[in-house]
This record gives structure tokens, sequence and C-alpha cells, in this order.
């Protein structure tokens, strides 16, 4: 989707392994989120950041960790993967109301 | 805590064949209810924002509604490009978007 990148668009970890999702903006939007999507689960917040150095936790931040520390960048970390973090994740942007969504990163961890 | 339920999980049309999703929501202190479209391996893409009881908004064969307590997104004539996930999510104060689980529609040509 224009303007939000997300890297990688796939990736298999083992478990225990650590790993790295970026997000980044081609804009100047103060507002980030990461979502998990699971079948039958729908879209749920992990962490969001409200502005450059800031991050808040969402309904599901167990096992991640994010940084903000460029404006245009939010990470999204993976210490020690584990199974149950298998999904697809989404990194969104907020532009007065809207959300606008990258195209995610499919995680597989066995 | 704000919750959201879409129903029906599924639903299969035939082209042409007009139905409703509905999304119910509670919240405290509704700010917007959003309503994205979700195609297979991309990420959900805006659709309409709602933000008082009897608003209505209309984009090609799609109208959606507002009441206090659900909402509607009603599809006239579907053509099968209709057929993907339609997500309904709600924002109460300056929290993030709280999305239902989706519905998934299937138009058949």
């Amino acid at each position: 989707n224009a303007g939000v990148t997300q890297t990688p668009k796939f990736r298999v970890l083992k478990t225990g392994q650590s790993m790295t999702l970026l997000c980044a903006q081609d804009m100047n939007h103060e507002y980030m989120y990461w979502y998990r999507q699971d079948p039958g689960m729908g879209l749920r917040l992990i962490h969001y950041s409200v502005g450059e150095g800031t991050t808040a936790k969402g309904e599901v931040p167990d096992g991640y960790n994010v940084s903000r520390l460029k404006k245009q960048n939010f990470l999204l970390g993976l210490e020690s993967a584990a199974p149950s973090q298998t999904s697809v994740y989404f990194c969104a942007i907020k532009d007065l109301d809207i959300y606008t969504f990258g195209s995610g990163t499919r995680l597989t961890v066995v | 805590e704000d919750q959201v339920t879409q129903s029906p999980e599924a639903l299969r049309l035939q082209e042409g064949e007009s139905s409703s999703l509905n999304c119910s929501y509670t919240v405290s202190g509704l700010r917007g209810l959003f309503w994205y479209r979700q195609d297979p391996g991309k990420g959900p893409e805006f659709l309409f924002t709602l933000y008082s009881a009897g608003e209505e908004k209309e984009k090609e064969r799609l109208k959606a509604t507002l009441t206090k307590k659900e909402s509607f997104l009603h599809i006239t004539a579907p053509k099968p490009e209709d057929s993907a996930t339609y997500l309904c999510a709600v924002r109460s104060g300056n929290t993030p978007l709280v999305f239902g689980k989706g519905t998934r529609l299937s138009v058949i040509a």
C-alpha cells in the first residue's frame, strides 16, 4: 500500500530465534500501529506509537518489543519466537482519522 | 472495553443478489465507526467512516449506515469483484481502532 512499506514480506523462524519487522512511512505521520491477524481472531493491536520516541502497549503485547527512534520507522521485535507468534503482521499509520495499512509480513515459527 | 461483533462470519451471494452485513458495537463514547475491505494477501483498505447515528455513506454498490448500536454495510447488486473480507472497527476517545473479526463475502457469477 502506498506510503507504508513493511519488510520482510515473508519469514520462517525456528522457535527461540529473534527477528525484527520494519515498518517505514514516506510521509510525516505521528501515529503508527502494529496489529497481528490470525484466522478467526480478526486484527488485534500489539503496540502503537503516538510520536517519535514514544511507544504504548496494545491488546496483545506479550513477547514483543517495539521502538520508534526515527519518526519514519516503527520496529517490531521478537526476542525469542514461539509457534504462537505465527501470524500475519500489519503496520498502519493514521492520517487524520483514516488508518492506512501496509501489505503485511507473513511470519511462520516452527 | 470496546467490543465489535460482525455477522455473519461468511456470506455467499449470487451476482446481483443484494444483502447486508452487520456490525454491532459496544463503546464508551463512539468517536467513529470504520469499514474496511481486505483482499486475500493484502492489507485492509479504507471504505467509510461514520460518526453519528443516522449518518449514511455510499460508494458504488456499497452503502454504510449507522445507529446507536450497530452499523450495516448494504451491498446492492453485487459483482464477483466485490468478493472480499469486510472489516468493521470502532474508536472511542483517542484509543486505537478496535476491529471485529470480519465477514467473508463471496459473490458467485
